[in-house]
């Protein structure tokens, strides 16, 4: 069955970088798009930037295209979110998602708490 | 770009149809058919319930429906059960962004 299964939980100090990865099995990771959403406690979700595995066609929301970096490996069937110059408020939990294409999403990651803390 | 807006809240009684609104502009929602909405039980993953406004994926009760007129789209589900109770999300896919709702939380009393 479709399943992306991401990394473990993060503990980061403000200022540095963590990475999260997705690892997918079960359906055609290299014909899929990826997204990352991050929802941060007693809030929405907040949509970070997509990445189309095959072509390496990537997007950004804008309030993170300065620090965020979205890539992909297909010789592992894993992609990856890299957010650096951590703030306090980048505590969330990211999810990664992915579908046929850029508009839908029928498969979600378990989500990674990521706690920024001095 | 804004959030799309959706009530915070919406509540109903087992049995009842209840349906969620998401409004956005003319730049997104209004623009395409690429609105689609998630299921949210907290601490668990979204679940995809509508996708291209009315499309319904496999495995998804046909209580659940989609529609949209102008800048809003809504999600309407039918006889309510209690575990339609989460939070629901839209969103809209447009010129490669994509925009979510600030999220509803369905109450079933």
């Amino acid at each position: 069955q479709m399943q992306l299964v991401q990394s473990g939980p993060e503990v980061k100090k403000p200022g540095t970088s963590v990475k999260v990865s997705c690892k997918a099995s079960g359906f055609n990771f290299r014909g899929s798009a990826v997204q990352w959403v991050r929802q941060a406690r007693g809030q929405g979700l907040e949509w970070i930037g997509w990445i189309v595995v095959g072509s390496l066609n990537i997007k950004y929301a804008q309030k993170f295209k300065d620090r965020v970096n979205i890539t992909r490996d297909m010789s592992t069937n894993t992609a990856y979110m890299e957010l650096s110059s951590l703030r306090f408020e980048d505590t969330a939990v990211y999810y990664c998602a992915a579908g046929p294409m850029l508009s839908l999403y029928d498969c979600w990651g378990q989500g990674t708490l990521v706690t920024v803390s001095s | 770009q804004s959030a799309l807006t959706q009530p915070a809240s919406v509540s109903g009684s087992p049995g009842q149809s209840i349906t969620i609104s998401c409004t956005g502009t003319n730049s997104d929602i209004g623009a395409n058919n690429f609105v689609s909405w998630y299921q949210h039980y907290p601490g668990k993953a979204p679940k995809l319930m509508m996708y291209e406004v009315t499309n319904r994926p496999s495995g998804v009760s046909d209580r659940f429906s989609g529609s949209k007129s102008g800048n809003t789209a809504s999600l309407t589900i039918s006889g309510l059960q209690a575990e339609d109770e989460a939070d629901y999300y839209c969103t809209s896919y447009t010129r490669g962004n994509t925009l979510f709702g600030g999220g509803t939380k369905l109450t079933v009393l």
